[in-house]
């Protein structure tokens, strides 16, 4: 297994510009979801999946839209990227029954300029 | 809503020495905690959980820790540090029911000292 899978490593974006950050996951876990991580914040949950066709909103949603169209795949996207979203991204998954028992990628650094 | 408090962000510990680190929580009833280990440019790894039952649990790489109901705290300890424990070190907790995933503390780093 793979596991979890998080596509850019990196990236550099201009204020307005868009993109998606891919996360993907070969382990048939039901819940998906993303984190970003800032200096002296720890992680804070942005949106967040209990399956196919299913997502809502975390701690920090604002300026960020998910779509889970299958199992495996939970892309992020930045419709219009600010410098406040700058940061550390992390994209976890995990079997419904033990929810908590969270598996991360390895994160995408993203930087807005 | 829960919180979790990580009094200490930066902790020197020497090489062999013990390690605790510690990790509050506020929360009305008993939530599942956590703690996760994070080395440089990596993601996170879960060492240990905390459900239900005994209160000390065991996890990966000689991590244990201790769940203390009247302290609302569940911290970290180590009797032996390894030049490769150093990392950053988040406690998380989550309140079970709800799918809105887990709250973290701000993190603890860690630094080994030859």
């Amino acid at each position: 297994n793979a596991g979890v899978t998080q596509t850019p490593k990196f990236q550099v974006l201009k204020t307005g510009q868009s993109m998606t950050l891919q996360c993907a996951q070969d382990m048939n876990h039901e819940y998906m979801s993303w984190y970003r991580q800032d200096p002296g914040m720890g992680l804070r949950l942005i949106h967040y999946s209990v399956g196919a066709g299913i997502t809502d909103q975390g701690e920090v949603p604002n300026g960020y839209n998910v779509s889970r169209s299958t199992t495996e795949d939970f892309p992020l996207r930045l419709l219009s990227a600010a410098p406040s979203q700058t940061s550390v991204y992390f994209c976890a998954s995990s079997y419904s029954e033990v929810r908590y028992e969270q598996y991360f990628g390895p994160g995408t650094r993203l930087t807005v300029t | 809503a829960q919180s979790v408090t990580q009094p200490d962000i930066h902790i020197t510990v020497s090489e062999g020495a013990s390690l605790e680190l510690r990790c509050n929580y506020s929360y009305g009833a008993t939530p599942y905690l956590f703690w996760y280990v994070q080395s440089p440019g990596q993601g996170l790894q879960l060492l240990l959980k905390y459900f239900s039952g005994d209160t000390l649990v065991q996890g990966i790489k000689g991590f244990e820790a201790e769940f203390k109901r009247s302290q609302s705290s569940f911290n970290l300890r180590k009797p032996s540090v390894h030049w490769s424990d150093a990392a950053e070190y988040f406690c998380a907790v989550a309140t079970g029911g709800g799918a809105d995933g887990l709250t973290f503390g701000k993190g603890t780093h860690l630094i080994i000292q030859p």
